[in-house]
């Protein structure tokens, strides 16, 4: 069964410091990965996506993240946070044979001014 | 906006009741997908709908069902409720139903059994 962790529950960042979130998922056939984030009251939105081709992929908002095959890792990175960027993310796996996506635990990012 | 539009926003009932939570998909999406999200078991898929016939099942308990419409939107039906299904429910659609659809979400339903 596919499975995604997100090792990091909770993190706290001041303005402008760099932003790494890791994901790790637990299936060894083609995979798509996501990075949604969910806003305070608000429907998850998808940051970015990986099908194929370059592992780094770049997302909407400045974010980026990096499919590492050997690692089974799919990190969530964002060289500069603001404030605005206060949010939850999740990381998402969708497999070959599967139809639904596999979320993880989620982050909760909170940037302080 | 994500296009994808769920009602109610807020349900509050009590336990052993039923309720009806809908989900009209974005324009042109055939497939529809119900998620869970509670504190203790974070998003958890639930059942996905593609025109009208149920595709993939996830953790959903038998008091659970779910149904899509000839026109496409869907809804998910609670029974006999209890305390631990308080959750906000999230419904999301795609265009297709392989694999690499990403997927749009509602605002979802939040659910609260007193």
């Amino acid at each position: 069964a596919q499975s995604v962790s997100q090792h990091n529950h909770h993190v706290i960042l001041s303005e402008a410091a760099s932003l790494e979130l890791g994901c790790n998922y637990s299936y060894g056939g083609t995979v798509n990965l996501f990075w949604y984030v969910q806003y305070p009251g608000q429907h998850l939105q998808l940051l970015l996506k990986y099908f194929s081709g370059d592992p780094l992929v770049k997302g909407i908002k400045g974010f980026e993240a990096e499919f590492i095959k050997s690692k089974f890792s799919f990190n969530l990175r964002k060289p500069s946070v603001q404030w605005s960027d206060t949010a939850e993310y999740f990381c998402a796996v969708k497999s070959t044979g599967r139809r639904a996506l596999t979320f993880g635990s989620g982050t909760r990012l909170q940037v302080q001014p | 906006d994500s296009g994808v539009t769920q009602t109610p926003k807020h349900l509050i009932t009590a336990t052993g009741q039923r309720v009806t939570l809908r989900c009209s998909p974005r324009s042109g999406d055939l497939s529809v997908y119900w998620y869970q999200q509670s504190l203790d078991q974070g998003l958890q898929f639930l059942i996905q709908y593609y025109n009208g016939e149920e595709r993939a099942k996830g953790n959903i308990l038998e008091r659970f069902s779910a149904q899509q419409f000839p026109d496409l939107h869907s809804e998910l039906n609670l029974s006999s409720l209890e305390l631990g299904d308080s959750a906000l429910y999230f419904c999301a659609s795609s265009v297709g139903d392989t694999y690499n659809s990403p997927l749009h979400f509602g605002n979802g339903t939040r659910l609260t059994v007193t």
